[in-house]
């Protein structure tokens, strides 16, 4: 079965400060892709990365960054130098590659992150 | 540059009405979904449908039917609508038939409420 977990529900920041958020998933598939996607207050979610199961490089995109880790079974989330604009629900999500689930996505329960000015 | 659209985008019904959510997508995509977010609950599948004419339940089918009209059409019907299935629904749209990784491209939500 696949599963996500998201352990940290809410979270508050003070501007600039780093933020990680977390997500730990299961799944018994060989290949397997993780995603994030930010939903803003405004409540449409927005897609930001997408990793596949056979890429465990670290990726940098501006202020966000993503760290995959197979043998934890995480794909954490780092915000550097956090800005207000970054307040937002986060959601991690699996798609695995196995029978009835192959490409359907499923997702953590989601963080939110508060960033305070 | 539409993507994804919804329709309604709000709605308030009585318990026992029923009413139909439509979905739309303009990217050719094969693959289309329903999910339904709850406070606290993540985003759940209702239904799915990989390709024109396949149409495959979710985690959370109960109380809902769908029809997948042709391949840019995708809508997801209350029979007897139960204060339950207030929600927001999410359509979506991805390339992949059949195969891992498709990203996901989101409508922006249906507000229903059920009284």
């Amino acid at each position: 079965a696949q599963k996500v977990t998201q352990a940290q529900t809410e979270i508050s920041v003070v501007e600039k400060e780093d933020v990680t958020l977390d997500c730990v998933y299961e799944t018994r598939d060989t290949t397997y892709y993780l995603f994030w996607y930010k939903q803003p207050p405004s409540g449409e979610l927005v897609f930001l990365i997408r990793r596949n199961s056979f890429d465990e490089q670290n990726e940098i995109s501006g202020r966000y960054s993503w760290n995959f880790q197979k043998s934890t079974s995480s794909f954490n989330f780092t915000i550097t130098a956090s800005q207000v604009v970054d307040s937002a629900v986060y959601f991690c999500a699996l798609s695995g590659d196995r029978g009835s689930t192959l490409g359907r996505l499923y997702f953590g329960r989601g963080t939110q992150l508060t960033v305070w000015p | 540059n539409a993507g994804v659209t919804q329709t309604p985008k709000f709605q308030v019904l009585k318990t026992g009405q029923s009413m139909t959510l439509q979905c739309a997508q303009d990217m050719n995509h094969n693959s289309m979904y329903w999910y339904r977010q709850d406070p606290g609950m993540g985003l759940r599948l209702i239904y799915y449908s990989a390709s024109e004419g396949t149409t495959d339940k979710g985690e959370v089918p109960n109380g809902y039917n769908v029809s997948r009209l042709n391949k840019r059409e995708f809508s997801l019907r209350l029979e007897s609508a139960a204060p339950s299935q207030t929600s927001v629904y999410f359509c979506a749209s991805s390339e992949s038939a059949g195969r891992v990784g498709g990203e996901l491209f989101f409508g922006e939500g249906s507000r229903l409420t059920v009284l």
